[in-house]
């Protein structure tokens, strides 16, 4: 079985501070993660995801997230947050015996504040 | 226009009634997919379907049901609707890459259902 923790279901910042997103999975086999990102009165949509290559991924709009088998984690970073940033961030999680689905964490709101 | 759109985006019904959400797709995929949202459970899925022939059940699928009309269209029913019902839903779709599943969903923009 799979499973996703995400730890914090709200998140405050000042702009032009770190923004930090934190993500713990259960995975009994080696999983495929993801970054998928919810602005207001929209649907998700993908911001990154890790498949086995490099454990430091790239994302759009200038987050990233690194992969640590050791600590089961995958947090979501950004160096220096903006407005537009605002939104719903989802961690998931598939494995190759999980029947080609996505388990999806419950969800951190970030807050930007001016 | 969306390339995955919903209807209706707004439904406010009452308990017992029936309940149709339907999905069309534009993207040419054959992978289509209904979660439910709830505040802090984040995405659970119902149902998924792989193509028209294949209809598979997700980790809630009780009390709803699905037809897949045709590759671009999915639906969700609500046969009796329940006020635990209330919740937004999505549809979204995916395609795999050499028969890998990617992760990659395509979302539409949600159906937000009040069940009074």
């Amino acid at each position: 079985a799979q499973s996703v923790t995400q730890l914090g279901s709200h998140v405050s910042v000042s702009e032009g501070a770190l923004v930090l997103l934190r993500c713990n999975y259960s995975s009994s086999v080696p999983p495929y993660l993801f970054w998928y990102v919810q602005y207001p009165n929209q649907g998700l949509q993908l911001l990154l995801k890790y498949t086995s290559a490099a454990t430091l991924v790239k994302g759009i709009n200038g987050f990233e997230a690194e992969f640590k088998k050791s600590e089961t984690s995958f947090h979501l970073t950004k160096p220096s947050a903006h407005m537009s940033d605002a939104a719903e961030y989802f961690c998931a999680v598939n494995t190759n015996n999980a029947g080609n689905m996505l388990t999806f964490g419950g969800g951190t709101r970030l807050m930007v504040k001016p | 226009d969306a390339d995955v759109t919903q209807t209706p985006r707004n439904r406010i019904t009452k308990t017992g009634k029936r309940i149709m959400l339907e999905c069309s797709q534009t993207k040419g995929h054959d992978r289509m997919y209904w979660y439910r949202q709830d505040p802090g459970l984040g995405l659970r899925l119902i149902y998924y379907s792989f193509d028209v022939k294949d209809i598979n059940k997700g980790e809630i699928s009780d009390g709803y049901s699905v037809s897949r009309q045709a590759q671009a269209k999915f639906s969700l029913s609500l046969e009796s609707a329940i006020p635990n019902q209330t919740a937004l839903y999505f549809c979204a779709t995916s395609e795999p890459h050499g028969g890998a599943f990617t992760g990659e969903l395509f979302f539409g923009e949600g159906s937000r259902l009040t069940v009074l």
